[in-house]
């Protein structure tokens, strides 16, 4: 049984570019949540998504923005990069109603 | 005002003693969710154990223990008998109200070194 799968798990962009990050969730999972942890910081949420909606969103500006698919993937874009978006971007997934959310071993974006 | 207190940023522990990590939150809402995850250097956050607000009895999962003391809204992890490969970031986190699936509040972690 697949866990919770992220792509790609390094990243290097530059101030001002745009990136697309991806998840799948692990299986029988419909609700994803993404994180951002940045250095020597706790995870910080940013949103979640539940049948293709964004349900919740933390405290990060429209630059930060999602997308679920029908098979409950997703995908986190962050357009024009700063150098203080750099971190370890996590997402969780979770069954709706469930307690426990899973996590994946995250993305790690570098903006130069 | 932090959600999530943990005062130890780093701990050092000889391997097959018992740990304890401290975590202390702030909620005024009668529901919510206590969990302690495990991060190793490899970046996954590893769920360890969790407790509801309105759990009679302490977790226990494994080796792990959560010392759920409500009044004074603390939410300790004990690890018993501690091994090599528990030295990783901890964290303690929350989830505030009814809905069990809502957003996770994390705090900043402790850092634990086993010793050999």
């Amino acid at each position: 049984d697949a866990g919770v799968t992220q792509s790609p798990t390094h990243l290097i962009k530059t101030r001002g570019q745009q990136v697309t990050l991806r998840c799948s969730p692990k299986s029988g999972h419909d609700t994803v949540s993404w994180y951002q942890q940045a250095l020597g910081q706790g995870p910080q949420f940013i949103f979640q998504y539940y049948e293709e909606e964004e349900r919740q969103r933390g405290n990060f500006p429209d630059r930060f923005s999602g997308h679920q698919f029908p098979n409950y993937s997703s995908e986190l874009n962050v357009n024009a990069l700063l150098l203080g978006d750099s971190a370890l971007y996590l997402c969780a997934s979770s069954l709706a109603g469930a307690n426990i959310q899973y996590f994946g071993a995250g993305t790690r974006l570098s903006v130069l | 005002a932090q959600k999530i207190t943990q005062t130890q940023p780093g701990m050092f522990v000889q391997e097959k003693e018992a740990v304890t990590l401290d975590c202390t939150y702030d909620t005024s809402d009668p529901s919510y969710g206590l969990f302690w995850y495990k991060q190793p250097s490899s970046g996954e956050m590893i769920f360890l154990i969790y407790q509801g607000s309105y759990d009679q009895q302490n977790a226990t999962e494994g080796r792990y223990s959560l010392n759920f003391q409500k009044a004074r809204k603390s939410a300790n992890l004990v690890i018993s008998a501690s091994q090599l490969g528990d030295s990783a970031m901890y964290f303690c986190a929350m989830r505030e109200g009814y809905r069990r699936d809502d957003k996770i509040i994390f705090g900043k972690g402790t850092r634990l070194h086993i010793l050999p």
